[in-house]
């Protein structure tokens, strides 16, 4: 069985500040996947990343980046010079090759940005 | 117009009366999901379904039964509905070609209230 620990569940901080939201996953499979997705107040379920078992480069897109590493079984994510319009809830999730597309999600991270 | 959306968008129902969530894409993904989401813990998988002919129970399937009308068209029932099963529900779509690598996509979500 798989399991995504999102050890975080309410972060705050101010504008401008850097934030990283932790990931951590258990599985026993040697192929499989991580996302995060973003849910804003308004509730959509945002795609932001996915990244393969193989493939442990780190990953920037913006003021976002992604850092995996398979020693820790972990997946974390961070945000550069937060902004408020950052405020939402942040899920990680994983998803095996033996099970298709099923996706395990975490509790997620509810993360506030205060101006 | 989007691409996966359900109806109703919002529901107030009673105890013990059967209602149905409808979700319909245009994506012309084979697979679809339903998930339900509880505050702390995250998103849950009920049901999935690979193709028409293919439908699968979750990791929280009693108490819910779906119905894969097309390929298009996935719709999930409560039975009999209880207060507990007050929880925003989402479905999700992706498509069947890389197992397990490809994100889903979600519907805008629909709050169920039971009272």
């Amino acid at each position: 069985a798989q399991k995504v620990t999102q050890a975080q569940t309410e972060i705050s901080v101010v504008e401008k500040e850097d934030v990283t939201l932790d990931c951590v996953y258990e599985t026993r499979d040697t192929t499989y996947y991580l996302f995060w997705y973003k849910q804003p107040p308004s509730g959509e379920l945002v795609f932001l990343i996915r990244r393969n078992s193989f493939d442990e480069q780190n990953e920037i897109s913006g003021r976002y980046s992604w850092n995996f590493q398979k020693s820790t079984s972990s997946f974390n994510f961070t945000i550069t010079a937060s902004q408020v319009v950052d405020s939402a809830v942040y899920f990680c999730a994983l998803s095996v090759e033996t099970s298709g597309s099923r996706l395990t999600f975490g509790e997620g991270t509810q993360l506030t940005v205060n101006p | 117009d989007a691409d996966v959306t359900q109806t109703p968008r919002n529901r107030i129902t009673k105890t013990g009366k059967r209602i149905m969530l409808e979700c319909s894409q245009t994506k012309g993904h084979d697979r679809m999901y339903w998930y339900r989401q509880d505050p702390g813990l995250g998103l849950r998988l009920i049901y999935y379904s690979f193709d028409v002919k293919d439908i699968n129970k979750g990791e929280i399937s009693d108490g819910y039964s779906v119905s894969r009308q097309a390929q298009a068209k996935f719709s999930l029932s409560l039975e009999s509905a209880i207060p507990n099963q007050t929880a925003l529900y989402f479905c999700a779509t992706s498509d069947r070609l890389g197992q397990g690598y490809n994100e889903q996509f979600f519907g805008p979500g629909t709050r169920l209230t039971v009272l």
